[in-house]
């Protein structure tokens, strides 16, 4: 089954700064991988997804890059906001249906704080 | 459209007990995921039903097991409950599948005691 790292576990950064998280996995057939972002009790909610015939996605301040050969990919924010404050997850999802191994798994988790 | 929810929003439990949770997706959705949050083990995939069948099952034991009736709400059951049962079991529905975007309901917080 897949297995997904994610680094770092917690990030501080002054706002309007940058922040990176990055994501490796293992399963070779993975290839829908989105990330989350969870906000102190509230429900996890979808930022940006990437699959894995793209190597690039940009939404305005949060972009996602994939290497597949290397099998990482990761979270920009630009220009962060204290609203940005909150858990990230990346998740990472074969692509066979049908399978026990089918499950998709996520990282676990990124606390980023952005100081004003 | 309204979101997706779920009852009860707070369980508390015994060892040994069983526990029904229900999802209602967003209208229109056929897909509804369950997931497991626990501060030690983070996001846990439990299965996906999609048009009233299991799609894809996570690695978790037998005492877990769901259901989708054919208005797509969806409930999970957790049987001979033990004390690492305890967390958040967030749902999540999307139009086809967990490839797509999915969107989160509140979460039932489940304690065993």
């Amino acid at each position: 089954g897949e297995n997904v790292e994610q680094h770092p576990s917690t990030l501080s950064v002054q706002e309007g700064d940058s922040a990176v998280i990055k994501c490796t996995y293992s399963d070779s057939a993975s290839n829908y991988f989105p990330w989350y972002k969870q906000e102190l009790g509230k429900r996890p909610q979808l930022i940006i997804d990437i699959r894995s015939n793209v190597g690039e996605k940009k939404d305005q301040r949060i972009a996602v890059t994939l290497n597949k050969t290397a099998k990482h990919f990761s979270l920009h924010i630009t220009e962060t906001q204290p609203e940005d404050s909150a858990v990230y997850f990346c998740a990472a999802q074969p692509k066979l249906f049908g399978s026990n191994n089918n499950d998709m798994r996520f990282g676990a988790g990124t606390r980023l704080t952005v100081k004003p | 459209k309204a979101g997706v929810t779920q009852t009860p929003r707070y369980l508390i439990k015994t060892r040994g007990q069983q526990v029904t949770l229900s999802c209602s997706p967003i209208s229109g959705h056929r897909s509804v995921s369950w997931y497991q949050q626990t501060p030690g083990q983070g996001l846990q995939f439990l299965f996906e039903y999609f048009s009233e069948t299991q799609r894809n099952k996570g690695n978790f034991p037998g005492r877990f097991s769901g259901r989708q009736f054919s208005n797509s709400r969806s409930e999970m059951n957790v049987s001979t409950l033990e004390l690492g049962d305890s967390a958040l079991y967030l749902c999540a529905s999307s139009l086809a599948g967990t490839r797509e975007t999915q969107y989160f309901g509140p979460g039932t917080r489940l304690l065993v005691l």
